[in-house]
């Protein structure tokens, strides 16, 4: 039974910041793990599939990286557009999310 | 980039049968994989299902029981249907266009590329 833990639940960052939220998997099946963003009352979009491969159209701003069973998406200077909920995804198994709020 | 809308009842009755479909707007819909993703208010998503174009499915383990999706390539449109619905039932669902694939070690892989609006059931008499 795969689950993904992810961290922190909630994240509180200024424009301009570096910030990394963190998902971590039960076993380790690949690494195909996906990222996504998600906004309020919006449907989640793709950011990152394979772990590092950046989806089409989505800023370089963000990247990811694995080691081990330790996935991490990191946004390397936030901007206004990107506090929103993301979300790990390996197989069945979503994260929880993660909230990145304006500090 | 694909468009998928999905439609179906607002409001289920506890102990019925949730049914949804998806439609897909363009070409795309053969040779590609489809998913059925919900949310609960206020939580996070939990993923359903998924359908080949040719009818190959998977599961949720935890949802397994009670799923069953379907696909009308004639009409570019693929269903979910969720038996023996409760109010934790009561969600946002979500259909998807779906990346599958297999890794270099045979392991299985899929993410959701392309994502419909969403559509709110809600389970109450």
């Amino acid at each position: 039974d795969i689950q993904m833990t992810q961290s922190p639940s909630t994240l509180s960052a200024s424009v301009g910041d570096r910030v990394t939220i963190t998902c971590r998997a039960s076993q380790s099946i690949s690494n195909w793990l996906a990222w996504y963003q998600q906004k309020p009352g919006k449907a989640p979009k793709l950011l990152i599939y394979k772990a590092s491969s950046l989806e089409n159209g989505v800023p370089s701003r963000f990247s990811g990286s694995v080691s081990g069973t330790e996935f991490t998406l990191t946004i390397s200077s936030l901007q206004p557009d990107d506090f929103a909920t993301y979300y790990c995804q390996q197989e069945y198994a979503f994260g929880q999310g993660t909230k990145l709020e304006i500090k | 980039q694909v468009q998928l809308q999905e439609s179906g009842p607002g409001l289920v009755k506890p102990s019925e049968t949730l049914s949804l479909s998806c439609s897909v707007s363009d070409d795309s819909f053969s040779y590609n994989y489809w998913s059925w993703i919900r949310q609960p208010p206020g939580k996070g998503l939990e993923w359903i299902a998924y359908i080949s174009y040719n009818g190959i499915t998977k599961y949720n383990p935890s949802l397994k029981s009670r799923v069953t999706m379907s696909v009308d390539t004639s009409k570019s449109q693929f269903s979910l249907k969720l038996s023996s619905v409760t109010a934790a039932d009561t969600a946002v669902y979500y259909c998807a266009r779906t990346i599958v694939g297999l890794t270099l070690n045979r392991a299985e892989y899929y993410y959701m590329a392309d994502w419909g609006k969403g559509t709110t059931v809600t389970v109450s008499s």
